[in-house]
C-alpha cells in the first residue's frame, strides 16, 4: 500500500491567496483527520471525517478554513484567504477503527505564507 | 475530558543509555494507548500500542506497559542509538470513537 498521500509537499504563497491541500487516505480506511503542527502550538486536530461525513470541526481556526471529503479516497483542506500565521506543516491521517484505530499519517504539507 | 501528559523535554542522552519517557493519561472507560514517533521532516509513525490493562507493546527495542492502576504508559528502551533521535508522542483513543488525544511530544536527542 502506498500509505497516505498528500500534495503538495511544499507550498509557498503570498498573503491573501487561496491555498488547497490534498489528501488521499489509505484504501479501505473510513476515518480521515487533518492536523496542523507548529512549534508554538504543537500538533492540533483541525477536523475529522467518518465515512466522508465531518464529525468534529471544532479545531478549525476560523471561517477562512474549510475541508471537504467528496468521496472515500480524497479530501481537501482549503484556506482562503491565507495569512502568515497559517504557516505550518499540515498532516492528513487515516484509520480504520475496527482494526485497532491507529492512525497512519501522511508526510505532510509544509505551508509558508509570506 | 480525555488528556495525555508527557514528561517535558527535551531529553538528551548518550548512545547506549537507558531511556524512559513518562506518559500519564486521564480518560473514561478503557482507552487504547499508543506511542508515535516523528523523525525530522516526516509525519508521525506508530511505534507501539496496547489495547487493555497490563498489555505490553513493543517494537524496535522500545516497550511500554499499560498500567491502569497508575494510568500510565511509560516508554522505555534499554540502549538508545543516535538513530532514535526524534520526537515521541503518547496518545490515547477512547473505547468508542476514532479520534486520538495526543500528548505534547518529547524531543529526544541521542549523542554518539
Amino acid at each position: 500500500d502506498a500509505g497516505v498521500i498528500q500534495s503538495p509537499r511544499h507550498e509557498v504563497t503570498e498573503m491573501g491567496q487561496e491555498v488547497t491541500l490534498r489528501c488521499k487516505p489509505i484504501s479501505g480506511h473510513n476515518s480521515l483527520f487533518w492536523y496542523r503542527q507548529t512549534m508554538m502550538r504543537g500538533l492540533e486536530l483541525l477536523i475529522y471525517f467518518n465515512n466522508n461525513v465531518p464529525i468534529d470541526d471544532s479545531g478549525m481556526p476560523e471561517d477562512r478554513f474549510s475541508a471537504k471529503m467528496p468521496n472515500a479516497s480524497f479530501s481537501t483542506l482549503k484556506i482562503q484567504p491565507s495569512e502568515p500565521r497559517d504557516s505550518a506543516v499540515y498532516f492528513c491521517a487515516s484509520s480504520f477503527p475496527l482494526t485497532g484505530g491507529e492512525q497512519f499519517f501522511g508526510p505532510g504539507t509544509r505551508l509558508t505564507v509570506l | 475530558g480525555n488528556s495525555v501528559t508527557q514528561m517535558e523535554g527535551p531529553v538528551t542522552l548518550s548512545e547506549e543509555a537507558f531511556l524512559t519517557i513518562n506518559c500519564t493519561y486521564t480518560a473514561t472507560g478503557y482507552p487504547s494507548l499508543f506511542w508515535y514517533v516523528q523523525y525530522p521532516g516526516e509525519g508521525l509513525q506508530l511505534l507501539l500500542k496496547a489495547t487493555k490493562a497490563d498489555d505490553k507493546g513493543s517494537n524496535k527495542g522500545f516497550e511500554a506497559t499499560y498500567r491502569k492502576e497508575t494510568t500510565s504508559f511509560h516508554l522505555e528502551k534499554g540502549s538508545v542509538q543516535v538513530s532514535d533521535s526524534a520526537v515521541y508522542f503518547c496518545a490515547l483513543r477512547e473505547t468508542s470513537g476514532s479520534r486520538l488525544t495526543f500528548g505534547e511530544g518529547t524531543q529526544l536527542t541521542v549523542n554518539p
